[in-house]
């Protein structure tokens, strides 16, 4: 167990719907990363937060936004969404905002857009 | 160009023998490089990390190996045992993300 939890574990949901994920990091991390991970595209960065603020950003679509709130958990909006957005999507945390630092992944939520 | 990638998608390896996985990268401003362990069903798992001012680094029965001129990267795991059985990425941090491989399946032969 690494210490992040994300919620849900699964999503099942239609096109052009709106989902959030949830995730909180370990206790004492500062960093938040989510990842999507698709067969075709592997693990994919898509963005970072450090202590509330947005850090680094990766191949993150117009259609999905992130936040991390003050008690340090975080929530990934996806919108719009389209039959090519079902992946895992992971979130990760560190203790820093450097990314030279060992990130602890949750175990993931597994999303289905049908 | 923005990619990592192994040179090999499955590897069969005996129990008890030495595993040894493969990764090419591309990025020559990345200086930091990392092995992740993925078992079904779970998130990925760090392993072992290597910065680009070294060629070997060693932990718990598993060996990074880094050759800059080559840009190739390998992890060597001793001894394999069944629990090794996952997928395993390397990545690379050129900058200020981290970027993933495609990932090689390990897979224990009894």
């Amino acid at each position: 167990d690494s210490g992040v939890t994300q919620t849900p574990k699964h999503l099942i949901t239609a096109t052009g719907q709106r989902v959030t994920l949830r995730c909180s990091p370990r206790s004492g991390d500062l960093s938040v990363y989510w990842y999507q991970q698709s067969l075709d595209q592997g693990l994919q960065f898509l963005i970072q937060y450090y202590n509330g603020e947005e850090r680094a950003k990766g191949n993150i679509l117009e259609r999905f936004s992130a936040q991390q709130f003050p008690d340090l958990h975080s929530e990934l909006n996806l919108s719009s969404l389209e039959l090519g957005d079902s992946a895992l999507y992971f979130c990760a945390s560190s203790v820093g905002w450097t990314v030279r630092e060992t990130q602890y992944f949750g175990p993931g939520t597994r999303l289905l857009v049908l | 160009g923005e990619s990592v990638g192994l040179h090999l998608p499955t590897l069969s390896v005996q129990e008890g023998d030495n595993s040894i996985i493969n990764c090419a990268y591309s990025n020559s401003a990345s200086d930091y490089f990392i092995w992740y362990k993925q078992e079904s069903g779970k998130g990925p798992q760090f392993i072992i990390d290597i910065r680009s001012n070294m060629d070997k680094r060693q932990g718990q029965r598993v060996t990074v190996l880094l050759n800059k001129t080559v840009k190739h990267l390998s992890l060597q795991i001793a001894a394999t045992q069944p629990g090794d059985s996952a997928v395993y990425f390397c990545a690379e941090n050129p900058g200020d993300k981290i970027i993933f491989g495609k990932g090689t399946r390990l897979h224990i032969l009894p």
